[in-house]
């Protein structure tokens, strides 16, 4: 149990477009989620934390007009890179919370090259 | 605030060695401490969760981590390494629930010798 799953997995994309990564708890219902990034041989860094049905908490320095997070349901959050560049490549990471007692579920990345 | 400091971007170990990482946190009321391990292009996976039981916990795969409150820290080891635990490992805290924001530390590249 607890499964999330992040489609795409891979997505190149060009300069100046928009690309979306979809978060789905496969078979739980997640009243929280969290989208990381991670850089090249760095650590995770939290941008944003989405509760279902509300606007998402951006992390300090995290452009909320750039990277746009939906959590329309219990079982899905998406992030949308607007207006990509380069600087934006990186793999993308979310993880659902059942309830805040319970700990956190992790997807399998999605990793975004824009060039 | 809450940090995370892994001590040693790098470890290397020879296969059936004791692996340990070591972790020492901040945190601004009791943490909930967590160990992931990540697999070259792929997601996080737990080990094992600290939340207030048991000092000592035993996670997945043979990893164990013992909670050390006066030396805050949370360090990771296994008594014998094997071939397949070669992989990144981040500790991570979060403050007040299990399901609160992590906050990870810089992550230890174990590599294994045979």
């Amino acid at each position: 149990g607890a499964v999330v799953s992040q489609h795409p997995s891979r997505v190149i994309c060009k300069s100046g477009t928009s690309v979306k990564i979809e978060c789905r708890s496969l078979d739980f219902q997640a009243t929280t989620m969290f989208w990381y990034r991670q850089f090249p041989k760095q650590s995770l860094m939290l941008m944003a934390t989405s509760n279902e049905g509300s606007k998402a908490t951006y992390e300090q320095g995290v452009e909320k007009d750039k990277f746009l997070i939906n959590h329309a349901s219990l079982t899905l959050s998406t992030l949308t890179v607007t207006s990509a560049h380069p600087e934006d490549s990186s793999f993308y990471i979310c993880s659902a919370s059942r309830q805040l007692i319970d700990e956190q579920y992790f997807g399998p990345g999605t990793r975004l090259t824009v060039t | 605030a809450q940090s995370v400091t892994q001590l040693g971007s790098h470890v290397s170990v020879s296969e059936g060695a004791l692996v340990l990482l070591r972790c020492n946190y901040s945190s601004s009321v009791p943490p909930y401490l967590f160990w992931y391990v990540q697999y070259p292009n792929q997601g996080l996976q737990l080990l094992l969760k600290y939340t207030s039981a048991a000092t000592l916990v035993k996670g997945i795969n043979g990893f164990e981590a013992e909670f050390k409150k006066s030396e805050t820290s949370f360090h990771l080891t296994k008594p014998s390494a094997h071939m397949s635990d070669e992989a990144e490992y981040f500790c991570a805290v979060s403050e007040e629930a299990a399901g609160n924001k992590l906050t990870f530390g810089g992550g230890t590249r174990v590599l294994v010798k045979p």
